[in-house]
């Protein structure tokens, strides 16, 4: 069994639909949560993090961490075209190491 | 603006040959990374560094070898590429501080044939 499970997708939504992604974990050492956007032929970049449980929103997107579940979201507000991208999902230990576990990605379509 | 630089965006090298990848930072980020990127199985760690000189293997280390003389440079090496080594290579960096924020070069898309 994977560390960190994400489905695939694709996930093809029309322009202003909300996104939820989603990503199942097993380990529960994990402590930071992330999410990356990678732009097709581009290297993934940060776009959200959360240290243990919660949310966290910036503008149009919001993490969510529920540690009781070993699950984590990303929801994506008003989607828009330029959000077409393939979602990851990270995760990390607090203390001890530096290896950070990715998911498998999400590709995401939004159609205009 | 911060930049992880990987020196080829596309290689095509034959089996057996022996291939040199690229990767500089300039944040002057204590930790380096190297990974491979499949579709289906996301980003697998190949190898990574905490300091010059230093190395620790990462989850599929066979086939691949690293080396890092400098803060800002860590190389990845094949030492006699296999067509299954035919994948999206990225470089990745980070501060011991905030171990947990990668910044990533944009890849090199390497193929064995």
């Amino acid at each position: 069994q994977k560390e960190v499970e994400q489905d695939p997708g694709p996930l093809s939504v029309p322009e202003g639909a909300i996104v939820s992604l989603n990503c199942t974990y097993s380990n529960s050492a994990f402590q930071y949560f992330m999410w990356y956007r990678q732009y097709s032929r581009k290297g993934p970049e940060l776009l959200m993090y959360t240290y243990s449980s919660g949310n966290k929103e910036d503008g149009r997107f919001t993490a969510q961490v529920d540690k009781s579940s070993k699950y984590i979201s990303l929801f994506i507000r008003d989607s828009q075209p330029s959000d077409s991208a393939t979602y990851l999902c990270a995760m990390k230990r607090d203390t001890g190491g530096f290896k950070t576990i990715f998911g498998a990605g999400t590709r995401l379509f939004v159609k205009a | 603006d911060v930049k992880v630089t990987q020196s080829s965006r596309y290689l095509v090298k034959r089996t057996g040959e022996k291939v040199f990848l690229e990767c500089v930072q300039d944040m002057d980020h204590e930790n380096m990374f190297w990974y491979r990127q499949d579709p289906g199985l996301g980003l697998r760690l190949i190898y990574f560094s905490y300091d010059v000189k230093m190395k620790e293997k990462g989850d599929i280390p066979e086939g691949y070898s690293v080396s890092r003389e400098k803060k800002e440079r860590f190389s990845l090496i094949l030492e006699s590429a296999s067509t299954n080594q035919t994948s999206m290579y990225l470089c990745a960096s980070s501060s011991t501080g905030n171990s947990w924020k990668l910044f990533f070069g944009s890849g090199t898309q390497l193929s064995v044939l």
